[in-house]
């Protein structure tokens, strides 16, 4: 595709809920990254994702975070059991390779858990 | 990210008129991303920087490197409307491999 997309674009839940947001890389990236970006705070890393390799899950911030990507293609990223501090606007980005290269962002899904 | 400090916070700069923003960090770059965002909008990509030294330029934006300083400024020459948004620098640290930490962001208003 041209670029990065995500979806959905908003996403409204109640606490306590399960949400999947998903991320659709541009094609040939072989790198894929999730950040989260709360109201007045900078942008963090989550996951990163890198061809075949083990995820680096080491931005997660608990275990109701998760995240899967089949092959290079789509991401899923799953927050089970929402709370209200996980509102934010979650950003998925790809490049060519890891490392030094391009990141692309997606536009983002913004989640409100009320 | 305490490791990555932008300044300033903000600022307001009249069309026409050039601006810098800075970043500076407290580790070891491996790499310096710049990226502008608008409200409710993903990032775009401005440039990347990974050599001591090294600067791009593109249109009227010109980023430089400063590896002595571990330090990165971006310049707008004769600011635009279209330069508005938030500007954030990204690093990837040695270790990091493509995990990049975020400053806070720089907000730039121009003015008529």
């Amino acid at each position: 595709g041209a670029g990065v997309s995500q979806s959905p674009s908003n996403k409204v839940t109640e606490k306590g809920k399960d949400v999947e947001l998903r991320c659709d890389p541009i094609s040939g990236h072989t790198a894929l990254y999730w950040y989260r970006q709360r109201l007045g705070q900078g942008l963090e890393f989550l996951i990163y994702f890198q061809g075949n390799s083990a995820p680096d899950k080491s931005g997660l911030p608990s275990d109701r975070f998760s995240a899967e990507r089949t092959g290079e293609s789509v991401s899923t990223l799953t927050i089970q059991r929402t709370q209200q501090e996980d509102s934010a606007v979650y950003l998925c980005a790809s490049s060519s390779y890891s490392g030094l290269y391009e990141q692309y962002f997606g536009p983002g899904t913004r989640l409100t858990v009320t | 990210s305490q490791e990555l400090e932008q300044s300033p916070q903000s600022l307001i700069v009249q069309e026409g008129k050039n601006l810098t923003i800075n970043c500076t960090s407290s580790k070891t770059l491996y790499g310096l991303y710049w990226y502008k965002q608008k409200y409710g909008e993903g990032l775009i990509f401005l440039m990347m920087l990974q050599k001591g030294g090294e600067e791009k330029s593109h249109e009227k934006i010109t980023a430089k490197l400063d590896e002595k300083k571990q330090q990165s400024s971006l310049h707008i020459t004769a600011s635009q409307p279209s330069h508005a948004g938030i500007y954030l620098c990204g690093a990837d640290f040695t270790d990091s491999w493509g995990k990049l930490q975020f400053g806070a962001g720089t907000q730039v208003v121009v003015t008529p």
